[in-house]
C-alpha cells in the first residue's frame, strides 16, 4: 500500500525554524517526484515546493522562495521541508503529496495525512 | 503566475440532484486541470486529471470537462457521501500549481 507520512509539525514562535519530514513506503521514491501543500484553518490549498525523483527539479511558490528548501533522500525514501523566518500567516496543515510522474509536473495522487504547524508566540 | 477561480463557492443541493462546479484559468493551460475532493479532516483526494480523465474508483457519476481556460464538474446525482469540498488545480508546464478557491457542496 502506497503511503506516506509526516511529521516535525508543532509550535514555532514568528521567526523561528522547523524541519518537516515525509517517510514514504509502498512505491519506488525515486521515481516520483514529491510536493509539499499547506492548508490554513479553514481555507484552500496552497502549493508550497516540489522536487523531482531525481532531486535535479526543484520549484517552489514566490510566497516561501528564499525561506523554505526542499529536499529529498532517496536512500532513506524521505522528503524534507526545511522552513526558516516562519511566519503567522503560515500556521497551517502540511500535506506531503507524490507526483505522478517523476518530472516535476503532474498532479497529485497520494496525499499524507498531514502535519501541523503552528507559528505563534 | 495563472490564477485559477472557481464558482460558486458553496452550493446546496439535494441527493439525486445533477450539480455543476466552474473552474477558470486566467490563461490557458489547455487540458492540465486537475479536482480533488477534500472531506473535513482528510487529505485531499485526487478525482480527475487532464481535465476529463476519472481516477480509478472513482464513482461515474462524477466526470469532467473543457478545455484552455474554462473547466466544469459535474456530478450527475449526487449522494451524501459527496458532501465536501472540491479543488480544481492547474498543472501546466510554464507556471506554478495553482489551486482554485474551493467549492463546498453540501446537502439542503
Amino acid at each position: 500500500e502506497v503511503q506516506l507520512l509526516e511529521s516535525g509539525g508543532g509550535l514555532v514562535p514568528p521567526g523561528g525554524s522547523l524541519r518537516l519530514s515525509c517517510a514514504a513506503s509502498g512505491f519506488t521514491f525515486r521515481t516520483y517526484a514529491m510536493n509539499w501543500v499547506r492548508q490554513g484553518t479553514g481555507k484552500g490549498l496552497e502549493w508550497v515546493s516540489v522536487i523531482s525523483g531525481s532531486g535535479g527539479t526543484i520549484e517552489y511558490a514566490d510566497s516561501v522562495k528564499g525561506r523554505f528548501t526542499i529536499s529529498r533522500d532517496n536512500s532513506k525514501n524521505t522528503v524534507y521541508l526545511e522552513m526558516i523566518s516562519l511566519r503567522a500567516e503560515e500556521t497551517a496543515v502540511y500535506y506531503c503529496a507524490k507526483g505522478r510522474a517523476g518530472g516535476a509536473r503532474d498532479v497529485f495522487d497520494v496525499w499524507g495525512q498531514g502535519t501541523t504547524v503552528t507559528v505563534s508566540s | 503566475d495563472i490564477q485559477m477561480t472557481q464558482s460558486p463557492s458553496t452550493l446546496s443541493a439535494s441527493v439525486g440532484d445533477r450539480v455543476t462546479i466552474t473552474c477558470r484559468a486566467s490563461q490557458s493551460i489547455s487540458a492540465y486541470l486537475a479536482w480533488y475532493q477534500q472531506k473535513p479532516g482528510e487529505a485531499p483526494k485526487l478525482l480527475i486529471t487532464k481535465a476529463s480523465n476519472l481516477e480509478s474508483g472513482v464513482p461515474s457519476r462524477f466526470s469532467g470537462s473543457g478545455s484552455g481556460t474554462e473547466f466544469t464538474l459535474t456530478i450527475s446525482s449526487l449522494q451524501p457521501d459527496d458532501c465536501a469540498s472540491y479543488y480544481c488545480q492547474q498543472y501546466n508546464s510554464y507556471s506554478p500549481f495553482t489551486f482554485g478557491p474551493g467549492t463546498k457542496v453540501d446537502l439542503k
